[in-house]
């Protein structure tokens, strides 16, 4: 198995609503990220675990929350969003955490805030 | 913030031609990747190349790398509608660990 895949792909909620992006990986790769891509523009980096812990947080909201169960599973929980959160959300994850780092990247969760 | 510059942000040709896109960036690099992205997907890996290479070849794509002038250039040859996408370079700088960061990106417009 050499995909990433990522539940949901369309996702529509409130600003005081609760909800989970999920993400999955069986690839045993030890490093698995979180982006925030915007139309048109690059995907900006949010999170990154490594070795199922979190290694970097690029000043994100507290709004988002990540967490990671397991090696091959990573979730990004939300609440109180905001509109302007409104973008997809990419999940990547690659074999190694420094030096020579493939990243393989899900589909995306396309994320709507009313 | 992001250190990569990719020229041109959009460049748009007729099926069979040649493209290029160029890339720009500012620190010090372990190597350099470059992405595809189709409209609304997830990013594909399409080729990396480590600092201490010049030139690298994919079925279609030739990427080079000159690390004096910080720069590198995508060339898909015999360009198809398939093409059409966006294509992102990105970095893995020497002193950002597993962070990849990424270039704006040119949006390819192939014509059939």
């Amino acid at each position: 198995d050499t995909e990433v895949t990522q539940t949901p792909k369309h996702l529509v909620m409130g600003m005081t609503n609760k909800k989970s992006l999920k993400c999955e990986q069986h690839m045993g790769h030890r490093a698995m990220y979180w982006y925030k891509q915007k139309a048109k523009k690059p995907p900006e980096l949010m999170f990154v675990y490594s070795y199922e812990k979190l290694s970097i947080n690029e000043s994100v909201p507290s709004r988002f929350s990540p967490e990671c169960p397991n090696s091959s599973l990573l979730n990004l929980h939300l609440h109180a969003l905001q509109p302007e959160d409104s973008a997809l959300y990419l999940c990547a994850s690659s074999q190694r955490t420094s030096g020579y780092n493939e990243q393989f990247f899900g589909p995306g969760t396309r994320l709507t805030v009313l | 913030s992001q250190q990569g510059e990719e020229d041109p942000q959009a460049l748009s040709i007729q099926e069979g031609e040649n493209a290029t896109m160029n890339c720009s960036y500012k620190t010090s690099i372990n190597n350099l990747q470059w992405y595809r992205q189709n409209s609304g997907r997830g990013l594909v890996h399409l080729i990396l190349i480590r600092s201490n290479e010049r030139e690298k070849h994919s079925g279609r794509l030739r990427v080079t790398l000159d690390t004096s002038k910080k720069s590198s250039s995508l060339l898909i040859t015999a360009s198809r509608a398939a093409d059409t996408a966006s294509y992102f370079c990105a970095t893995d700088g020497e002193t950002s660990g597993s962070r990849l960061t990424f270039g704006e990106g040119t949006q390819l417009t192939v014509n059939p």
